[in-house]
């Protein structure tokens, strides 16, 4: 079975840090680009970042950058998605996706609940 | 910037009846970079239909999308009881950007 199994999510205060991971199984992780999208409780997807197969280009939503850092380590199947300066809203489920045919977001994990509340 | 707008907000509707979803975009986009996708409540979302053609594995043959320019929609032909959800639109490009959903209950 393809499947993303993401992890990290957490309760932290506003301007903090935290690390999500995001890895892969059932596929050949090193082909496919990666990307994360967040849902604040009750509301739509937003596309939060994306990093290409090899990790050499990455792209990023206006509302993170230059706060988020997303990265990948092939050898251990495994996108990370570093965040500073964390801001309440900020608060969501963060999901990881494999990027298929056409761009499309053709597997997604279960997602990481971080919380960023004073 | 490219915004998805999708319409209606909520539609109502009852099984066996059809169900047309639109997806608008405030500029000319390709047809073969609009996605669209299901969230059941408390799930991660699900790929449904992508590109000119594709479609996600396993999906029903009563999912079909559609349009071009700047007008896209996704028609569910006969509903099944397990259909009611939130569907989302999305511009396939290096920024993702989704519309902001329609509930289908």
């Amino acid at each position: 079975d393809v499947q993303l199994l993401e992890s990290g999510g957490d309760w932290l205060q506003p301007g903090g840090s935290l690390r999500l991971s995001c890895s892969g199984f059932g596929f050949t992780f090193k082909n496919y680009a990666i990307t994360w999208v967040r849902q604040a409780p009750g509301k739509g997807l937003h596309w939060v970042s994306t990093i290409t197969y090899s990790g050499v280009s990455t792209f990023y939503a206006d509302s993170v950058k230059g706060r988020f850092t997303i990265s990948r380590d092939n050898s251990k199947n495994t996108v990370y998605l570093q965040m500073s300066g964390l801001r309440v809203d900020d608060t969501a489920t963060y999901y990881c996706a494999k990027l298929g045919d056409d761009d499309a977001f053709d597997v997604w994990g279960q997602g990481t609940l971080v919380t960023v509340s004073s | 910037e490219i915004v998805l707008t999708q319409s209606p907000g909520t539609l109502s509707l009852a099984p066996g009846e059809r169900a047309t979803l639109s997806c608008r975009a405030s500029q000319t986009i390709s047809t073969n970079q609009i996605g669209w996708y299901q969230q059941k409540a408390g799930q991660a979302p699900r790929l449904l239909t992508y590109g000119l053609s594709g479609r996600a594995t396993g999906l029903p043959d009563r999912f079909s999308g559609s349009g071009s320019g700047t007008d896209f929609t996704l028609t569910i032909a006969r509903l099944e009881p397990e259909d009611f959800a939130v569907y989302y639109c999305q511009h396939l490009d290096s920024k993702g950007t989704f519309g902001q959903g329609t509930r289908l209950e």
